[in-house]
């Protein structure tokens, strides 16, 4: 089983929907979940970072995380196509200090 | 600030080749982390560079090795290339002890 999973999508939405992205992890003792955008041909960037459960909202976007259910979320709300890019979910923490990534979830907004 | 600065941007190499690839870290940070990235998937860790030495290393074979220099910089060297070694390197700074990285725009490695 792998540490993180996200779906790939690719996942089309027409501007102004509300986008739900999600990956689920295997390893109660994670501590840190962020997510990071990644557009074409550039490197990630960070995009949201959260340490308890519950909800961290920033402007249009909001992350979600329910450790009872290992279970990660990140909503965008009225949908740009700026936003069109790869999210990744990110978490981090247990015995490795280490960033472990999702396979990523290619998000294209349709103008 | 310059950020995370990576060269080259793009490379092609053949099949048993050696590579190195550069990384200069966001100013103020001290720690290198190496990612590798294959088409559609997320970026693997590779191995992780503080005070010049490996700290930690993920699930690479040891073809892949590296190096930090006094200024923090760092060299991602990878030997006899394999076709599956194609990807976009990733570099990604920090601060000592910090888990939000800073990414550079990467390296694209095309092994032919």
């Amino acid at each position: 089983q792998k540490e993180v999973e996200q779906d790939p999508g690719p996942l089309s939405v027409p501007e102004g929907a509300i986008v739900s992205l999600n990956c689920t992890y295997s390893n109660s003792a994670f501590q840190y979940f962020m997510w990071y955008r990644q557009y074409s041909r550039k490197g990630p960037e960070l995009l949201m970072y959260t340490y308890s459960s519950g909800n961290k909202e920033d402007g249009r976007f909001t992350a979600q995380v329910d450790k009872s259910s290992k279970y990660i979320s990140l909503f965008i709300r009225d949908s740009q196509p700026s936003d069109s890019a790869t999210y990744l979910c990110a978490i981090y923490g247990g015995a490795t200090n280490k960033l472990i990534f999702g396979t990523g979830t290619l998000l294209a907004v349709q103008p | 600030d310059a950020g995370v600065t990576q060269s080259p941007t793009h490379l092609i190499k053949t099949r048993g080749q050696q590579v190195t690839l550069r990384c200069s870290p966001k100013s103020g940070h001290d720690t290198v982390s190496w990612y590798q990235q294959a088409l559609g998937q997320g970026p693997q860790f590779i191995f992780q560079y503080y005070e010049e030495e490996e700290r930690q290393r993920g699930n690479f074979p040891d073809r892949f090795s590296g190096h930090q220099f006094p200024n923090y910089s760092s060299e991602l060297n990878v030997n006899a290339l394999l076709l599956g070694d194609s990807a976009l390197y990733l570099c990604a700074s920090s601060a000592v002890g910090a888990n939000v990285l800073t990414f550079g725009a990467g390296s694209r490695l095309t092994v032919l």
